[in-house]
């Protein structure tokens, strides 16, 4: 395993429902990331945090909403999504200065909105 | 804000043939990072170089890091199936920034 946990694997969700992705890192990281993937943008940054603190927001459509409510722990928040927003969800994290410099990414969340 | 360009966005080729994906941004890095995806799976880091004109290699795999620290490239030695997926390259500005990374290239590989 990778260091880095994400809930669900597999969510299928109507366009009018709210779900929450959750992901959980164990390796001491100060900054996490949430990526899209999909055929069409490979990998998608969507938001970062670094200390707890959002630093980058991709011009992502309000109806994602992100919250890292400690260094650990980041989730994405889902509402009334649109079919195009069916896509891998990865999460990953990393430290921002040091020796381990490299990202370590969870195994995703793969999203279908119906 | 900074740019991570990747090219080629796929390419095919048979076992044994050599595979090179390029790696350029639009401003200097601190370091640059390669990762690899298989089908299915998430992105592993594979390597970091850090200087300039930088070459590193393990077993079939020899990375570059430019001169002027803008451009990187990964090159695989007589490929192998087992070398099918899909291979990022990711920067830093400085040593406290966030990683950008590349559109990655897809790689196929025929037996």
């Amino acid at each position: 395993e990778t260091g880095v946990t994400q809930t669900p694997r597999h969510l299928v969700m109507g366009m009018t429902n709210k779900k929450s992705l959750k992901c959980e890192q164990h390796l001491g990281h100060n900054a996490m990331y949430w990526y899209k993937q999909s055929a069409k943008k490979p990998l998608e940054l969507m938001f970062v945090y670094s200390l707890e603190e959002r630093v980058e927001n991709n011009s992502v459509p309000s109806r994602f909403s992100p919250e890292c409510p400690n260094s650990s722990h980041l989730f994405l928040h889902l509402h009334t999504l649109q079919p195009e927003d069916s896509a891998l969800y990865l999460c990953a994290s990393s430290q921002m200065t040091g020796t381990e410099p490299e990202a370590f990414f969870g195994q995703g969340t793969r999203l279908t909105v119906v | 804000g900074q740019q991570v360009m990747q090219i080629p966005q796929y390419q095919h080729v048979q076992e044994g043939e050599d595979f090179t994906t390029y790696c350029n941004s639009s401003t200097t890095l601190s370091n640059i990072q390669w990762y690899k995806q298989r089908p299915g799976g998430h992105p592993v880091f594979l390597i970091q170089l850090v200087k300039s004109g930088e070459v590193k290699k393990q077993k079939r795999l020899t990375f570059q890091f430019g001169e002027a620290k803008k451009n990187s490239s990964l090159h695989i030695t007589a490929t192998q199936t087992t070398d099918v997926g899909t291979y990022f390259c990711a920067g830093r500005s400085s040593g406290y920034s966030t990683l950008t990374f590349g559109k990655g290239t897809m790689l196929l590989v025929s037996p």
